[in-house]
């Protein structure tokens, strides 16, 4: 499978642990995409790499949120202090060059704060 | 003010119909993008077909094709002889100028093909 991967699926977690997602790319993207959806809406913007830099932080990425793409490959979002506001679909999403119109996106990590 | 608006938060269609789902977008960039996702109920985002602003046809893909009227600032999702396989949400979204390609999504219409 060459899709975009995305671990863990689900993550349960207790209010105020740390957890980290991952996501790996096609392997030829050299973007990435961050996103995050609540139940019943549309995703909502959170971050974009290009190969290792971050070029772009919403608004909606406090600063218990931090993303890395090190090696311009794979990529981690950590949540630190979990709030149950923050439990949501992340979506990670890549595309490449002149196809950037064409974001493929992962099955996404279901987070529950409890 | 919402940048993407879908309108309609659910609709039934019987199998072998056609279906319009609208949607209107909000800009005042001149290079702007225009998206349509499937979203099925395992959760992945599907993409379907790209309107750019400076196309001058509608775009198809297949049984999809977007209505663009760029002076009416609407995009709308056509699917021809619908499947039962074509139940699941649908969004709009949008990419404007300068913006790192970044997405602005609608908050989505949930479509249910009935048999």
């Amino acid at each position: 499978d060459t899709g975009v991967s995305q671990n863990p699926r689900h993550k349960i977690t207790k209010r105020g642990q740390n957890v980290t997602f991952r996501c790996d790319p096609i392997s030829e993207h050299n973007r990435l995409y961050w996103y995050r959806q609540t139940l019943g809406q549309g995703p909502e913007f959170l971050t974009y790499f290009q190969n290792e830099a971050q070029l772009e932080k919403s608004r909606l990425l406090s600063d218990r949120f931090s993303a890395e793409r090190p090696k311009g490959s794979f990529s981690t979002l950590e949540i630190q202090r979990t709030e149950q506001g923050d439990s949501a679909m992340y979506l990670c999403a890549s595309s490449f060059g002149s196809r950037v119109h064409e974001q493929y996106f992962g099955p996404g990590t279901r987070l529950t704060v409890t | 003010a919402q940048k993407i608006t879908q309108t309609q938060p659910g609709m039934f269609v019987q199998e072998k119909e056609a279906v319009t789902l609208d949607c209107t977008y909000d800009t005042s960039d001149q290079s702007y993008g225009l998206f349509w996702y499937k979203q099925p109920s395992s959760g992945e985002m599907i993409f379907l077909i790209y309107q750019g602003s400076y196309d001058e046809q509608n775009a198809t893909e297949g049984r999809y094709s977007l209505n663009f009227q760029k002076a009416r600032k609407s995009a709308n999702l056509v699917i021809s002889a619908s499947q039962l396989g074509d139940s699941a949400m649908y969004f709009c979204a949008m990419r404007e100028e300068d913006s790192n390609y970044q997405l602005i999504w609608g908050a989505g219409t949930k479509l249910i093909i009935k048999p």
